[in-house]
């Protein structure tokens, strides 16, 4: 019952460094979605994907990609980080949005 | 666009308090509507949902019911408990295929 999987929980990375948050679910949801958490700002998306090859971008899709090879997998790249992208990231995953969210537990990311 | 407007918090109450969390949405259409909740360290939850107006979604205690005529969708709950201390989001998709829109959450404490 893994549900959906973050990794890692925790990272400290310097300005201009690049890294993959890895995301990955075993329901065989079509659905997944990267959001940020800001505090007291919600949850606004950075990108999602309705399947594997497909990926949309989000509200705030600057200074990330995504790829999706696999119905399992979706990672999330930042590429040169910057103080602006240290947040709380989250993976989710869903059959259909209507259908309700799984959410992962979170990556803690602080940009110094 | 879509919009999720949900109350300020944080809400602090006495165990066994009534709790209201006022959620009011701008959509075309006929969105669906959601309550999550994060506790401490965790990802989202889906607390409840309604598809259709004059639906009511209930969870644990809660409930929400959808007011097309006021577009809103409140949470309530008739006598909460410490465990209940959590932030709530208020959340809709306009169809299937459209991601979540979040509200900004709102913070419960409830204490003995």
């Amino acid at each position: 019952n893994a549900g959906v999987t973050q990794t890692p929980k925790f990272r400290i990375l310097k300005i201009g460094q690049s890294m993959t948050l890895q995301c990955a679910q075993d329901m065989n949801h079509n659905y997944m979605y990267w959001y940020r958490q800001d505090p007291g700002m919600g949850l606004k998306l950075i990108y999602y994907s309705v399947g594997a090859g497909i990926t949309d971008k989000g509200e705030v899709p600057n200074g990330y990609n995504v790829s999706r090879s696999t119905t399992e997998d979706f990672p999330l790249r930042l590429e040169l980080a910057a103080p602006s992208q240290t947040s709380v990231y989250f993976c989710a995953s869903s059959w259909t949005a209507n259908y309700g969210y799984t959410f992962g537990s979170g990556t803690r990311l602080t940009v110094v | 666009g879509n919009s999720v407007t949900q109350m300020e918090g944080p809400v602090t109450l006495s165990e066994e308090a009534f709790l209201t969390i006022n959620c009011t949405y701008t959509a075309t259409g006929y969105p669906s509507l959601f309550w999550y909740v994060q506790y401490p360290g965790e990802g989202l939850q889906l607390l409840l949902k309604a598809t259709k107006a004059d639906d009511k979604g209930s969870n644990k205690g809660f409930e929400a019911t959808y007011r097309k005529e006021t577009t809103s969708f409140h949470l309530e709950k008739g006598s909460v408990q410490v465990s209940d201390s959590a932030v709530y989001f208020c959340a809709l998709s306009d169809s299937g295929n459209t991601p979540l829109v979040f509200g900004k959450g709102t913070r419960l404490s409830v204490i003995a």
